[in-house]
C-alpha cells in the first residue's frame, strides 16, 4: 500500500516569511506530484505539480521533488495571511492512474 | 466559463435511504474521479472512470455506485449500504494521462449528512 506523509502542523509562519511545506512518499517508482491548497470548508485547488528532480517555480510557489530521497517540498515566499490554510500533498497511487493524498499540513501566517 | 459543477451542496440522508450525488464538467475532460474526505482526514478515492461506459472501484467502493453514461457526468449514489455516509464528497475531472498523471481539477463538493 502506498503511503504519502505529511506532518498536520499547525506550521505558524510570520507574514512574509518563508514557509516550508514537506511530504515524503513510499513508492520511489512515482512519476507525478501534486500540491493543493484547501481553505476551510471549501475543495482542493491545485497548486503546483512536478513530474522532473529539481525545482519549480510560479510565482511566490516553489515545488522542490527529490526522488533519491523519495520527497516533495513547497516553498511559499513572502507568506500571506491568506495563504493560511491546509496545503495537501497528492502522489502516484497503485494502479498509477489514481492519486493517493496526504492528511495535509494546516498553515498559519500571523501578521 | 468552464468548469465542474456539484450538486446539491448540501444533501441529507434518511436511514435506509439511497441518495445521488450530481457531478458535471464542461471541460471536455476524458477522467473523472470521485473522493470522499472526513474531518482531518485526506482525501479518499472511491471510484474513477478514464473512459466513458467504463469506471473502476477506488479504495473505499463499498456502498458506493457511479455509472458513466455521458462524458460529461459521472453521478454518485450512497447506498444504504453505506452505514457512515457523513462526509464532504469530492467530484474531480482530469485529461487522459500518458506516462505521467495530469492535474485533477475539483469541484465545490457536496456534504452530506444522516437525518
Amino acid at each position: 500500500q502506498k503511503e504519502v506523509e505529511q506532518n498536520s502542523g499547525p506550521l505558524s509562519v510570520p507574514e512574509g516569511a518563508i514557509a516550508s511545506l514537506n511530504c515524503t512518499y513510499s513508492d520511489r517508482g512515482s512519476q507525478s506530484f501534486f500540491w493543493y491548497r484547501q481553505y476551510s470548508g471549501k475543495s482542493p485547488e491545485l497548486i503546483m505539480f512536478i513530474y522532473s528532480n529539481g525545482d519549480k517555480e510560479d510565482g511566490r510557489f516553489t515545488a522542490q521533488l527529490n526522488k533519491a530521497s523519495q520527497y516533495v517540498s513547497l516553498l511559499i515566499r513572502d507568506s500571506q495571511p491568506s495563504d493560511s490554510a491546509t496545503y495537501l500533498c497528492a502522489v502516484d497511487g497503485e494502479p498509477t492512474d489514481k492519486l493517493i493524498f496526504g492528511t495535509g499540513t494546516r498553515l498559519q501566517v500571523f501578521p | 466559463d468552464g468548469g465542474i459543477t456539484q450538486s446539491p451542496k448540501y444533501l441529507f440522508r434518511k436511514e435506509g435511504q439511497n441518495v445521488t450525488l450530481s457531478c458535471e464538467q464542461n471541460l471536455n475532460h476524458d477522467a473523472m474521479y470521485w473522493y470522499r474526505q472526513d474531518p482531518g482526514q485526506g482525501l479518499r478515492l472511491i471510484y474513477y472512470s478514464q473512459i466513458v461506459n467504463d469506471f473502476q472501484k477506488g479504495d473505499i467502493a463499498e456502498g458506493y455506485s457511479v455509472s458513466r453514461e455521458k462524458k460529461e457526468s459521472f453521478p454518485l449514489t450512497v447506498t444504504s449500504a453505506q452505514k457512515n455516509p457523513t462526509a464532504f464528497y469530492l467530484c474531480a475531472s482530469s485529461i487522459r494521462g500518458e506516462g505521467v498523471n495530469p492535474p485533477q481539477h475539483f469541484g465545490d463538493g457536496t456534504r452530506l449528512s444522516i437525518l
